[in-house]
């Protein structure tokens, strides 16, 4: 099965910080990812997918890029609604979808 | 507006079954493949099962292949999870998600019903 690994697992970030969240894929998977952000209690919200498309009304503050292994997703100015955790997800072995760990980004 | 709502989580024995289902509103549900995912008190998430628009294509997780089942009704835009043999390792929060064919990836999720599987 194809591993998902993203770094950090959490950190801290102030509202106006540009942020880097970054996934790593232990093979290739070009750019069947995804990303999804998560509120507590809330279902998962589908930001970016094909590494770096962003979905329709996702702010354009939001950007992806990468392929084959490795791949980032920035948000530019951080915004207090960005406070969430992140999860990228590679679709390269559709269905069997695997997610990463999660990044939990909070309030610096 | 698109609308995926699901039911039947509830506190299960070890052993024991449940049936969750998924009603979907606002598209054309026949056209979309759909997804099971859950998500662990605490923990990420995890892929559960797939089935393709029309039913004839299912797949499962190792994790829960042979104790779960996959289904669902076009002329009734459902989409169902029968669980049987649960197990504490069951206990979490069930999506259901749709997915385009054209972009394999869940744009649409419910809010997620949470099975407890405790004695």
């Amino acid at each position: 099965a194809i591993r998902m690994t993203q770094s950090p697992s959490s950190f801290s970030a102030s509202t106006g910080d540009r942020v880097t969240i970054t996934c790593r894929a232990s093979q290739g998977i070009s750019s069947y990812l995804a990303w999804y952000q998560q509120k507590p209690g809330k279902a998962p919200k589908l930001l970016i997918y094909a590494a770096s498309t962003l979905q329709s009304g996702v702010p354009s503050r939001f950007s992806g890029s990468g392929s084959g292994t490795d791949f980032t997703l920035t948000i530019s100015c951080l915004q207090s609604e960005d406070f969430a955790t992140y999860y990228c997800q590679q679709y390269y072995s559709y269905p069997q979808y695997t997610f990463g760990q999660g990044t939990k980004l909070e309030i610096k | 507006e698109v609308q995926l709502v699901e039911s039947g989580g509830g506190l299960v024995q070890p052993g024991g079954s449940l049936r969750l289902s998924c009603a979907a509103s606002g598209f054309t549900f026949s056209s979309y493949e759909m997804n099971w995912v859950r998500q662990a008190p605490g923990k990420g998430l995890e892929w559960v099962s797939y089935i393709s628009s029309s039913g004839s294509t299912i797949y499962y997780a190792d994790s829960v292949k042979g104790r779960f089942t996959i289904s669902r009704d076009n002329a009734k835009n459902s989409l169902y999870l029968q669980m049987n043999s649960l197990r504490a390792e069951d206990t979490a929060v069930y999506y259901c998600a749709r997915v385009p064919v054209t972009t394999k990836t869940a744009d649409y999720w419910g809010q997620g019903t949470l099975v407890t599987v405790s004695s």
